[in-house]
């Protein structure tokens, strides 16, 4: 099984700052990496897959790198909307298996 | 816009059965791998079963290995999740989750999820 550690896992960012969360996977995954958006009492959304890909309606703030075992997802211009738990997940191996999130809250 | 909604959540007793159903819209539901991942309290995402895009193969955690089913009606554009004997460790949200590749692919990310609807395990 692929463990995947998400680091920190907690984020105090300034509104209109910079948030950066980093994902390192226990082996080797390529780019089949993707990321979540998760806000209390909503779906998860979809924001980057196959590590750098944005999903579609996704912003531009939301980017996503990396490759291999570490990957970052980067949010430029923190919003209040922005305000959740991301999670990462990788799809490599069964099975699929999800960081334990970062949650990201203003300063 | 695609739409999926999860339905038959509850209270159940320990060693009790449910079955949740997650109807679909707006997109070829035949086509793609249909998910469940489900997310305990306080804890994060996990993975539960996926079913191939024509009910002919299907995978699941170890943890529900052999007392959850996943199914599928392409006719009816509706997933379930059989659960039986279920746990107080089983308590969770579920939701269904759409494959953002379609065909045989289903090691997949998610590209649309519902709402999700909450299981409770408990005496």
């Amino acid at each position: 099984e692929v463990v995947l550690s998400q680091s920190p896992a907690s984020l105090s960012v300034s509104p209109g700052g910079r948030a950066t969360l980093s994902c390192r996977a226990s082996q080797g995954i390529g780019n089949y990496l993707a990321w979540y958006q998760h806000r209390p009492g909503r779906a998860p959304r979809l924001l980057i897959y196959d590590a750098t890909n944005r999903a579609t309606g996704i912003p531009a703030r939301f980017s996503g790198s990396g490759s291999g075992t570490d990957f970052t997802l980067t949010i430029n211009g923190l919003r209040l909307e922005d305000l959740a738990v991301y999670y990462c997940q990788q799809r490599t191996n069964r099975p699929l298996t999800f960081g334990g999130g970062t949650r990201v809250e203003f300063k | 816009q695609v739409q999926l909604v999860e339905s038959g959540g509850g209270v159940v007793q320990p060693g009790g059965s449910l079955r949740l159903s997650c109807k679909v819209s707006e997109f070829a539901f035949r086509n793609y791998p249909m998910h469940w991942v489900r997310q305990a309290p306080g804890k994060g995402l996990a993975w539960v079963a996926v079913i191939s895009y024509d009910d002919k193969n299907k995978y699941y955690a170890d943890s529900v290995d052999g007392r959850f089913t996943i199914s599928r009606d392409n006719s009816k554009r509706t997933l379930y999740l059989d659960m039986s004997s279920l746990r107080p460790e089983d308590t969770a949200t579920y939701y269904c989750a759409k494959s953002g590749l379609s065909g045989f692919d289903w090691l997949s990310y998610f590209d649309t999820w519902g709402p999700g609807t909450q299981v409770t395990v408990s005496s």
